[in-house]
């Protein structure tokens, strides 16, 4: 099966920028998605494909791909932002099976 | 918008079964494609398998082929998913989530409170 790599973890500057990454060979074939998990909570959606953001989810958080790396950036991190990050694309090697990235956390100084 | 809930928390001994419900709503279920993702304590989160209802097709990721088993209900519109021959190593939170699919796009957009499932002796 396909695997998704992430770092561990990241920290960002209240009100700064912050970009986190995603890399796997599956996304040379599809979009990942992202979700945001905070501590005893579902996960939850916050960016998907090419340029798709759920309703509700502030327009800081923006994502892109180049090759096989997506990312996720947060431009103007909040307190709330502070999270775990997971990015999910679906299994190239298998039909309609999905890969979690390990996640990163993130950390609003 | 569709909303998913699940069923309480489990205690369970190694060896034994568990199978944990999520029950939709706001969406005609026929028209929902179901994922199951598992996260122990201090983990990330691992998709274990899906179903769609409709066709009654599943998927399951292959570390769990042979121990899980995810089936729906129309009429309670409820997916389920079983696990079987647990172990210590399957304490966890197990979630539902709604699959959306569109080209080469796939997201969960909808998620299950979460249901900790605890093996223990």
């Amino acid at each position: 099966s396909s695997e998704l790599t992430q770092d561990t973890a990241v920290s960002v500057a209240l009100g700064q920028t912050v970009r986190i990454t995603c890399q796997g060979d599956s996304l040379r074939s599809y979009y990942a998605s992202w979700y945001q998990q905070k501590p005893g909570q579902a996960p939850v959606l916050v960016f998907y494909g090419k340029n798709n953001r759920p309703s509700g989810i502030p327009d800081r958080f923006s994502g892109s791909t180049s090759g096989d790396t997506a990312s996720l950036t947060i431009t103007g991190a909040q307190a709330e932002d502070e999270a775990d990050y997971y990015c999910n694309s679906r299994d190239n090697s298998e039909s309609h099976h999905y890969v979690f990235g390990p996640g990163t956390q993130v950390t609003v100084l | 918008q569709v909303q998913l809930v699940q069923s309480g928390t489990e205690v369970k001994k190694p060896g034994s079964s568990v199978k944990v419900s999520c029950k939709a709503s706001g969406d005609t279920f026929n028209n929902l494609i179901f994922a199951w993702v598992r996260q122990a304590p201090g983990q990330g989160l691992e998709w274990m398998g899906g179903i769609t209802p409709i066709f009654g097709a599943t998927k399951y990721a292959q570390q769990f082929k042979g121990r899980v088993t995810i089936t729906a209900d129309k009429s309670t519109s409820s997916a389920f998913m079983e696990l079987s021959r647990l172990r210590s190593e399957d304490t966890a939170v197990y979630f539902c989530a709604r699959v959306m699919l569109q080209g080469d796009t796939d997201w969960f957009d909808a998620w299950g409170q979460g249901t900790l499932v605890t093996v223990s002796s």
